[in-house]
């Protein structure tokens, strides 16, 4: 089992519509986490960061933390085809390690 | 603006010539990184550094070295690169958690 684990889609959804991309771990001793938004070519650009429970909301973007279930998520509101790229979620270890998933390719139809 | 700034965005190598990679920061941050990215995978850690102190992953092969000749600079040189190690290889730098990555270096090895 990998420590964290996403599909790797792709995710279609027309523009407009909320895109809904998941995460889950397996080491309950991450304590952070963060989703990256990668366009192909590009570096990773940190777009969220969740360290309690709940819900956490920047513009467009909510970000959910369910440390219970070991769930991470990302919601992205009235997508835009600028949405569409490669989403990576990361757990933060105690040793300042970020534990990458593979990534969820995001495609915004027009 | 703050920044992480890599040279050269591109590098093109023969098999086994040495190359160096560099990066340098703004943010003042302790603790900085070298990951290696190939094509629909996640970064790849190859090592850190928290201040001075080195960490090298254990599946970092040896051919790849590090150095961080203070908080602003940090290298990667690759002392033979096979065709393997043609990738994208990113720096990026964090102080509590958050890593901000610079742009990246495209490798061809020839």
């Amino acid at each position: 089992q990998k420590e964290v684990e996403q599909n790797s889609g792709p995710l279609s959804v027309p523009e407009g519509a909320i895109a809904s991309l998941n995460c889950t771990y397996s080491d309950r001793g991450s304590q952070s986490f963060f989703w990256y938004r990668q366009y192909s070519g590009k570096s990773p650009e940190l777009i969220m960061s969740i360290y309690s429970n709940g819900d956490k909301e920047d513009g467009r973007f909510t970000a959910q933390l369910n440390k219970a279930s070991q769930y991470v998520s990302l919601l992205i509101r009235d997508s835009q085809p600028s949405d569409s790229a490669t989403y990576l979620c990361a757990g933060l270890r105690a040793t300042n390690k970020l534990i990458f998933g593979t990534g969820t390719l995001l495609a915004v139809q027009p | 603006d703050a920044m992480v700034i890599q040279n050269p965005r591109y590098q093109v190598t023969q098999f086994g010539k040495p190359v160096t990679l560099s990066c340098s920061q703004t943010l003042n941050h302790n603790v900085m990184y070298w990951y290696q990215q190939k094509s629909s995978q996640a970064p790849k850690l190859l090592f850190h550094y928290y201040d001075k102190d080195f960490n090298n992953e254990a599946d970092t092969p040896d051919n790849f070295q590090s150095r961080r000749p203070n908080t602003s600079f940090c290298f990667l040189d690759i002392r033979s690169p096979g065709l393997g190690d043609a990738a994208m290889y990113l720096c990026a730098t964090s102080r509590g958690g958050e890593q901000f990555f610079g742009p990246g270096t495209r490798l061809t090895v020839l």
